[in-house]
């Protein structure tokens, strides 16, 4: 079955970094764009960034763009978040989530990892 | 950036009684449009994409209709395991955008 396990998130500084990563199991990992959700009980469901099927093209969100890098090892079914700067507003649980190529909603999510930044 | 807005915010059903959700888009996104719900201590599942198609293994009284900007989400004869927050999320460019969601509650 198709399974999507996130990991690596923790509780770190502001302005710290981590890399959070997501590891793909039961489909074929090299022909599916890949997204990182992240959720907060107050600003709710928010799409953070995607990485094309190749990792050879890359979209972020405005609120992470220029911190947070997206990149994937297909030789690993995996895919990574390096987040840098990190912001108190960054706290979420981060979710990876699976699409088909082109314009297509997110048919397989993974659990969450969640990150807290506090000093 | 879409805006996408769900009302409402809070919807109290009966058990066996229909659900009407709306999404409203702030601008056109065709039938780029989907559907998810969630619940406690969950990932959210696809219920329904392109606006009206039921994802895999989705049970027929969930139901969605729309096109452009406004948008419905139904639930006929709600059973226990429907109540939870439901979601929409266009598709059709970038930023992917969700709504704030609507909780379904147990009236």
């Amino acid at each position: 079955q198709v399974q999507l396990v996130e990991s690596g998130g923790g509780v770190v500084q502001p302005g710290r970094t981590l890399r959070l990563s997501c590891v793909g199991s039961g489909f074929t990992f090299n022909t599916y764009t890949i997204h990182w959700v992240r959720q907060t009980p107050g600003r709710g469901l928010e799409w953070v960034a995607v990485i094309s099927s190749d990792g050879s093209n890359e979209y972020y969100a405005d609120s992470v763009k220029g911190r947070f890098t997206i990149s994937r090892d297909n030789s690993k079914n995996a895919l990574y978040l390096q987040m840098n700067s990190l912001k108190r507003e960054d706290t979420a649980l981060y979710y990876c989530a699976r699409s088909r190529v082109g314009a297509t909603a997110f048919d397989y999510w993974g659990q969450g990892t969640l990150v807290t930044v506090s000093s | 950036e879409i805006v996408m807005t769900q009302s409402p915010a809070t919807l109290s059903v009966s058990p066996g009684e229909r659900a009407t959700l709306s999404c409203r888009a702030s601008q056109s996104v065709s039938s780029s449009l989907a559907w998810y719900q969630q619940k406690p201590g969950q990932a959210p599942r696809l219920l329904i994409y392109g606006a009206s198609t039921r994802a895999t293994g989705i049970p027929a009284r969930f139901s969605g209709s729309g096109s452009g900007t406004d948008f419905t989400l139904t639930i006929n004869s709600l059973q226990s395991e429907d109540f939870a927050v439901y979601y929409c999320q266009h598709y059709s460019n970038w930023p992917r955008t969700f709504g704030q969601g609507t909780k379904v509650e147990i009236k």
